[in-house]
């Protein structure tokens, strides 16, 4: 079955204390992306990547690193996170069916920093 | 930044009832996606639309890009409480790596 998956799905974590979030997908995409959803605002791109050892930042990087050593996984990284990190994450990965980008999305990371 | 807003932002209707949400923004993309998010889920993608006037259809759901490719719509006849869910509309650049989203359209079904 074609999935993206994400670990851990509920995470409470403190102030400072590093924490990654990893997401994988099994349809040999390209471009795998991280968001985070916030009332009010929307889906908000946080990196993007088009492929293995290029990524990029999106509209709201601050905070947060990323990595693409293999095509299937795309970690999100947070070395010290602050309680305004605390969302709803989501990764996504997109194949290109010329110019229909089908965007696929994990089933999200819920992340509270107290 | 480009931002897409969208109406409305609430929605509730009876089961068999027509309703048209709208997404608009002063940019032009590339493309433009439809997305329906379900709770403690993440969004689906329902539908793509790239040329400029496009129509598609999917079922009860009409999806019409503008012909400026500013803004869309979707439009769903005879709702049903399948149909709850929130809607997002993305704008995509045309390398398919950059979405920005709208903040949705919380739309609720009453049987």
């Amino acid at each position: 079955e074609a999935q993206v998956t994400q670990n851990p799905r509920y995470l409470i974590t403190v102030t400072g204390k590093k924490l990654t979030v990893t997401c994988s997908q099994n349809m040999n995409h390209e471009y795998m992306s991280w968001y985070r959803q916030d009332p009010g605002l929307g889906l908000r791109q946080i990196y993007y990547s088009m492929n293995v050892e290029v990524t990029d930042k999106g509209d709201v990087p601050e905070g947060y690193k990323v990595s693409r050593k293999e095509k299937r996984n795309f970690p999100l990284i947070l070395e010290s996170p602050s309680p305004n990190q605390t969302s709803l994450y989501f990764c996504a990965s997109s194949s290109s069916r010329g110019r229909e980008y089908e965007q696929y999305f994990g089933p999200g990371t819920r992340l509270t920093v107290t | 930044t480009q931002l897409l807003e969208q109406s409305p932002q609430f929605l509730s209707i009876q089961e068999g009832e027509n309703l048209t949400v709208y997404c608009n923004s002063s940019s032009v993309f590339s493309s433009l996606q439809w997305y329906r998010q379900e709770p403690g889920e993440g969004p689906v993608l329902l539908v793509t639309v790239v040329t400029g006037g496009e129509v598609k259809k999917l079922k009860r759901l009409t999806f019409q890009f503008g012909d400026a490719r500013k803004d869309s719509s979707l439009h769903i006849t005879a709702a049903q409480p399948g149909d709850t869910g929130l809607y997002l509309c993305a704008g995509g650049d045309n390398y398919g790596q950059n979405f920005v989203f709208g903040p949705g359209t919380r739309l609720s079904v009453l049987p």
